[in-house]
């Protein structure tokens, strides 16, 4: 069982505020890193799926970082918003099955 | 597209009962996989497939037996059902394995099952 941990494990921010979180896993047998983002009473939808070693991807106001080399990556919500708050997941892969992280659980206060 | 459908949505069973969830995708996607949702633990995997007639055991396997006969269904049966058991499921689905960037995957909406 590998461990994939996510901080904070909840987050309360003012409309327009920046903020970010981290996940953190293993730095060996690195395939991918998902991020998906997780809205009260529906499923779980991909934000983001990173390969690479310093990958950054970005759709609107948020993007993400990646460090393979020491197991990090940080998801980044650019002038959050009330719809912008959910829990947001990461997903580690070496390989043959994800492993996913507890979550960052964001409300955007308006 | 209907995506991922998953069945039923609700579902109330008596220790020792068995069921079945139903798990189809319309995506043609060769990973099916099953997890299970509890109160302060990330998503855990159950069983996956990586293909019609191949399964896996995942992190927390025991009490669960899967099946891939067809690309679109991936029935997760519960043999004897336990309180340990009552938890919120998904099914999800990808294209393939997930190590590419355009593997990501699908979810179902889910089943909450209660054991009594």
């Amino acid at each position: 069982i590998l461990n994939v941990e996510q901080s904070p494990q909840s987050l309360h921010v003012q409309e327009g505020d920046s903020t970010n979180f981290t996940c953190s896993f293993p730095s060996s047998n690195f395939y991918a890193l998902h991020w998906y983002r997780w809205e009260t009473a529906k499923s779980p939808e991909a934000l983001f799926v990173m390969t690479l070693n310093g990958d950054e991807k970005k759709k609107g106001r948020i993007s993400a970082t990646l460090n393979t080399k020491e197991g990090y990556s940080y998801l980044y919500i650019k002038g959050s918003q009330p719809e912008d708050s959910a829990t947001y997941l990461c997903a580690f892969f070496p390989g043959n099955q994800f492993y996913f992280g507890t979550g960052t659980s964001l409300t955007v206060i308006p | 597209n209907a995506g991922v459908t998953q069945t039923p949505k609700f579902q109330v069973l008596k220790t020792g009962q068995s069921m079945t969830l139903q798990c189809a995708q319309d995506m043609n996607h060769e990973y099916m996989s099953w997890y299970r949702q509890d109160p302060g633990m990330g998503l855990r995997l159950i069983h996956y497939s990586v293909g019609a007639g191949i399964t896996d055991q995942g992190e927390v396997p025991n009490g669960y037996n899967v099946s891939r006969s067809t690309t679109e269904d991936f029935p997760l049966r519960l043999l004897s059902a336990a309180p340990s058991q009552t938890s919120v499921y998904f099914c999800a689905s990808s294209y393939g394995t997930g190590g590419a960037t355009n593997e990501k995957l699908f979810f179902g909406s889910g089943t909450q099952l209660s054991v009594l």
